[in-house]
C-alpha cells in the first residue's frame, strides 16, 4: 500500500458527461500528480500540483482540469466526455517540488470507461 | 517522439536466474531515474531509482545501472522469483519538461517479465 488512495475504482458514463476523479496524497506529501494510462499511449503525464498551486502541465486536455485543495487532495475533472478518454487514471504524490530524489508514489488508479 | 525507450515488450527468464530489463533515453537533461513494477488492475509500485551522479545502486535483489554516457539504464533482478512476474516501467525526472517542472515523469512503454517456475 502505497498510502495514496483513490476514488473511484471504477467509472462508467456516457458520451458528453462530465466527472470527477479524486485523490488524496500520502501524509506529508505536497505535490500530487495526474497521470492517464490509455492502451497504446504508456502512462501520460497530465498536470501536477505543489501546495495547492499549479506546477507543471503535460499533454492535458483543454476538456480536463484539475485543482488541489488547502488539505492537499486533489480532484480531476473530465468534462465532455468522448470514447478516446477511456483509460486509467493514476494519481501520484512526492513530498517535495519534484527533481532529484523526489520519488512518486502512485495510487491505485480509477479506470474510466466512456460508452 | 519517445524520450525514453524500452525496447524490449516482454521477457521470459526461469526461477533463479537473472532477469535484466533494459532501458534507453535521449534527454540528457534527466537526472533522476526510476524503476516502478505495475501488476495488472494496480498502481505503478516504486521499485529503486538512480541518480544521474551514481552508475550504481542496489537494494536487496535489485541493481539498478546507469551509464550516462550510452544513456542506458538496466534493472538487475538475481535471483528472479515467480512473485517478479509484471510489467517494469522505466521512467525519467529532470530537466524542463513541461512548464518549467523537473519533477513530472516520462514514463517508458514498459516490458512484461515472466519467471517461470
Amino acid at each position: 500500500d502505497s498510502g495514496v488512495t483513490q476514488t473511484p475504482k471504477h467509472l462508467i458514463t456516457a458520451t458528453g458527461q462530465r466527472v470527477t476523479l479524486r485523490c488524496s496524497p500520502r501524509s506529508g506529501d505536497l505535490s500530487v500528480y495526474w497521470y492517464q494510462q490509455s492502451l497504446d499511449q504508456g502512462l501520460q503525464f497530465l498536470i501536477q500540483y505543489y501546495n495547492g498551486e499549479e506546477r507543471a502541465k503535460g499533454n492535458i486536455l483543454e476538456r480536463f482540469s484539475a485543482q488541489q485543495f488547502p488539505d492537499l487532495h486533489s480532484e480531476l475533472n473530465l468534462s465532455s466526455l468522448e470514447l478516446g478518454d477511456s483509460a486509467l487514471y493514476f494519481c501520484a504524490s512526492s513530498v517535495w517540488d519534484g527533481g532529484l530524489g523526489d520519488t512518486q508514489y502512485f495510487g491505485p488508479g480509477t479506470r474510466l470507461t466512456v460508452l | 517522439d519517445q524520450q525514453v525507450k524500452q525496447n524490449s515488450p516482454s521477457l521470459s527468464v526461469q526461477e533463479g536466474r537473472i532477469s535484466i530489463l533494459n532501458c534507453d533515453y535521449t534527454n540528457s537533461m534527466f537526472d533522476y531515474f526510476l524503476w516502478y513494477k505495475k501488476y495488472p488492475a494496480e498502481g505503478p509500485t516504486f521499485l529503486i531509482s538512480i541518480s544521474s551522479i551514481k552508475d550504481k545502486n542496489e537494494d536487496g535483489r535489485f541493481t539498478v545501472f546507469l551509464n550516462k554516457s550510452a544513456k542506458h539504464l538496466s534493472l538487475h533482478i538475481v535471483p528472479s522469483q515467480p512473485g517478479d512476474s509484471a510489467v517494469y516501467f522505466c521512467a525519467a525526472s529532470g530537466g524542463l519538461n513541461y512548464g518549467g517542472s523537473q519533477g513530472n515523469l516520462i514514463f517508458g512503454k514498459g516490458t512484461k517479465l515472466s519467471v517461470k517456475p
